[in-house]
């Protein structure tokens, strides 16, 4: 167990419509990643937040976008959903510039 | 664009023998790098991490990094059916100040009985 957690473990949406996942770092960690991974590929990185800022971002489109809280958990919406949305989304948190560590996932299915 | 490479496999190798399994990386200022093992269906699990050139050894693991040549590799002695898996390679690269973390695609480590 990494103490990092991840809601909800599976999740179905129509396309257009949007998703919020949401994401628990674990304790003692101020950085949050988010990655998108999809069957047969490694982890493609989405964006990263330090601090409640957002200090990276992957190629992904504006239709991604997140937040970081004040005690480090945080959340990533997707707007506008797309067949191609679907994946395992992924959550891993750090204490920079060190290991990051993941969280179970969500799977999303977009239909 | 920084790139990860790692060969996709299937690497297969008996029981007891020792795996390898290698990965490059295209950005001399990667600073950081890591080995993670994936099942199928589950999440990565940080399995070693590397910061400087030459090996660090953890049990049955070994990474070696050599930033000259710009790999990193993981060494798996007396490889179990259990380490059967896919092992996903990560560097982490200094921009704008920030650590930015990218992956590989993975090796399909197989261990057969």
């Amino acid at each position: 167990e990494t103490g990092v957690t991840q809601s909800p473990t599976h999740l179905i949406k129509t396309r257009g419509q949007q998703v919020t996942l949401r994401c628990s770092s674990q304790s003692g960690h101020n950085t949050v990643s988010w990655y998108q991974q999809a069957l047969g590929q490694g982890p493609q990185f989405i964006f990263q937040y330090y601090r409640e800022e957002e200090n990276g971002r992957g190629n992904f489109p504006p239709r991604f976008s997140g937040l970081q809280f004040p005690n480090y958990s945080s959340e990533l919406n997707v707007n506008a959903l797309e067949l191609d949305d679907s994946a395992l989304y992924l959550c891993a948190s750090s204490l920079e510039p060190g290991e990051q560590y993941f969280g179970p996932g969500t799977r999303l299915t977009v239909t | 664009q920084k790139e990860v490479e790692q060969n996709s496999g299937p690497l297969s190798v008996p029981e007891g023998a020792i795996a390898s399994l290698n990965c490059t990386y295209s950005d001399r200022g990667s600073q950081s790098f890591f080995w993670y093992r994936q099942y199928s269906g589950k999440s990565p699990e940080l399995i070693m991490f590397i910061y400087s050139n030459g090996d660090k050894e953890d049990g049955r693991f070994t990474a070696q990094l050599n930033k000259a040549s710009q790999y990193v590799s993981l060494l798996i002695r007396d490889s179990q059916p259990s380490d059967s898996a896919t092992y996903l390679c990560a560097v982490k690269v200094i921009t704008g100040g920030s650590y930015i973390p990218t992956f590989g695609r993975g090796t399909s480590l197989i261990v057969h009985p």
